[in-house]
Formats: structure tokens, sequence, C-alpha cells
């Protein structure tokens, strides 16, 4: 089955304390993104990688980093995080660079800094 | 700079059609998305129209695309407690890849009985 697999799910943490959430597709897409979901705001992109060794910068990249060694694999680090990091966190991948690509989206994980 | 903006909450009565609607600033925008998010889990895309239609039109599923007032809306007929769900209307800007896609805030439809 084509997916977009994240974990964990839930996360609660202290901040301060390093972390990372991994994020996997098995449908070999260049294209891979982090972004943030927070009320009212909608989605904001973090960080954004069309292929391996690729990555950018999106809208709200402070306090992040990705990296992306693999093609299918796309982690976000949160290398010292902050209560403001509290969100829900989607991992998104898509075909390629077409204009119309369809977003493939993971279920999401719930961060809660405290 | 872009912008896609909606209104946050909709409730409608079970049976009856949900209009969402959204603007957006770019009117060079190429493509124009419906996601939709169920509880608990990321978004599916719903439907998408080309910049170069006015309608589209799938099953219970209606988007027009007034370019002229940058007004975009997905009309869903005969509305189901599985229809609720939060709604995100999102653009393409044109220098860009779906790597740039824009989305708005959702609206949360909400179905009364």
């Amino acid at each position: 089955e084509a997916q977009v697999t994240q974990n964990p799910r839930y996360l609660i943490t202290v901040t301060g304390k390093k972390l990372t959430v991994t994020c996997s597709q098995n449908m070999n897409h260049e294209y891979m993104s982090w972004y943030r979901q927070d009320p009212g705001l909608g989605l904001r992109q973090i960080y954004y990688s069309m292929n391996v060794e690729v990555t950018d910068k999106g809208d709200v990249p402070e306090g992040y980093k990705v990296s992306r060694k693999e093609k299918r694999n796309f982690p976000l680090i949160l290398e010292s995080p902050s209560p403001n990091q509290t969100s829900l966190y989607f991992c998104a991948s898509s075909a390629g660079r077409g204009r119309n690509e369809k977003l493939f989206f993971g279920s999401g994980t719930q961060l809660s800094v405290l | 700079g872009e912008d896609v903006e909606q209104s946050l909450f909709l409730s409608v009565r079970e049976g009856d059609s949900s209009v969402i609607n959204c603007t957006y600033t770019d009117s060079s925008s190429t493509y124009l998305y419906w996601y939709k998010q169920e509880p608990g889990a990321g978004l599916q895309l719903l439907t998408y129209i080309f910049s170069n239609m006015d309608m589209k039109q799938d099953q219970r599923l209606t988007v027009l695309l007034n370019k002229k007032d940058k007004h975009l809306s997905l009309r869903i007929a005969d509305t189901q407690t599985g229809d609720s769900a939060i709604y995100f209307c999102a653009e393409t800007p044109p220098y860009s890849s779906a790597s740039k896609i824009i989305f708005g805030s959702g609206t949360r439809l909400s179905i009364r009985p």
C-alpha cells in the first residue's frame, strides 16, 4: 500500500531535549516536505527536499533541521525544542516537480514541548 | 505575497448542500486544490481545478472558479456525516512547483442531524 509513515504519532518532551520525527515513503517519490499545522494558521512549510541530498527552507524553518540521505526517508530534527514548537506536524511527498503534483500526507505527529 | 483565505467554520444540516469558499491573491496561479483532513489523519487531495476552467464536477463535489474575483468554492451536495472534516484550499504559484503549494487555514465543516 502506497503510504507516508510518520513516527511517533504523539510525543511529549521537555524544552531543550533533542528529538527526531521520522518520515518514510514507499512510493519512490522525489519530493518530500514537512509542515506544521496550528489552529487558525493552516499548514506552514518548514523544509522541503527535491531529491537526495537536496533540501531547502520553507516558510518557518527556524529551530528545525532535516536531512535526505536516502530517497525514502526525510527526518525532522529539533535540536533544542521550545514550547512554541508545540504543534501538529505532517510529512508529505509527491512524485516530482510537476505543477499539478498530488501530495501524499502522513497521519501526523502531535508534539508537545513542556 | 501569496495568500489563501477561508472562513474557519461551517455548519450544515445533514442532506443539505455545503459550500466552502476560498479567496486567493495570486491571479496567475495555475492550479487550485481542495484537500480534506478527517479527524486524526493527514490531508487527502479531494479535487483540483486548472485555472482555464470555470467549473469541475466529480460526483457530489462541484468546484467553481471565478478568476476575476479570485474566488474558489467547493460545493458538496447531499452532505453526509462522513463529510465532517477540515477542508483546505490551496494554490500553486506560477513560478514554482508543488514544493511551494500554499494552503489556506482550513474550514471545519460540521454536520447537524
